[in-house]
């Protein structure tokens, strides 16, 4: 059965710290990996990624794929407090998409 | 403004009722999806479409219904309520070429009882 982790389950970190979040999926037929952020309501689309090793980077945060290891990170420099947040990963086959549980993120003062 | 509109924001009901969620969107998206999201199992799909009158099933389709008679709707109703469809409803659009969702609606948050 498909399936996508995300690890960790959560972080707590102090503003300044840079954190890396992972995501491995087991998925036939894949596609593309998404990143996604949710404060407190909808999720908000961070990047997509289909190429192995090509970067994508918006401001501090930024992502890569292995497709040969099925696995993406998702670095945030520089943390702030307003990057709180749970972080989602999913990946996309031909018919669905599979989110993972998500990383809750908490960036202290 | 233009975006991603879902309501009820909240809603209680009690098992066995009929309940309708309404999703529109403002941007001409193809496709439109709508996901739940439980403690312990992330979001899943529940059914989307790629355009009006073209629906599919997702991950999670049994006990629901949609329709999409017009591009900027997406409803969704639950036929008939039971306790375990208590949890929060997203609906979301893309205008990616793939059902890949980028832009979601604040939620409902459905408690059935």
């Amino acid at each position: 059965e498909d399936k996508v982790v995300q690890s960790p389950l959560s972080l707590v970190v102090h503003e300044g710290d840079t954190v890396t979040l992972n995501c491995s999926y087991e998925v036939t037929n894949f596609r593309s990996l998404l990143w996604y952020k949710q404060e407190k309501k909808a999720p908000t689309f961070l990047f997509m990624l289909t190429s192995s090793g090509i970067e994508k980077k918006s401001g501090r945060l930024s992502s890569i794929l292995d497709k040969k290891e099925l696995f993406s990170i998702l670095n945030i420099t520089a943390t702030q407090t307003g990057d709180s947040a749970v972080y989602l990963c999913a990946v996309y086959n031909n018919n669905d998409m599979r989110f993972g549980a998500g990383t809750r993120l908490t960036v202290k003062p | 403004d233009a975006g991603i509109t879902q309501s009820p924001r909240y809603k209680i009901t009690e098992t066995g009722r009929q309940v309708t969620l309404m999703c529109h969107q403002t941007w001409s998206h193809s496709y439109m999806f709508w996901y739940r999201q439980d403690l312990g199992h992330g979001l899943r799909l529940i059914y989307y479409s790629a355009a009006a009158d073209i629906t599919d099933k997702g991950e999670v389709p049994d006990g629901y219904v949609v329709s999409r008679s017009k591009t900027e709707n997406f409803p969704l109703t639950l036929e008939s309520a039971t306790r375990s469809q208590t949890s929060v409803y997203f609906c979301a659009s893309s205008d990616l070429r793939t059902p890949q969702p980028q832009h979601f609606g604040d939620g409902t948050r459905l408690s059935i009882l």
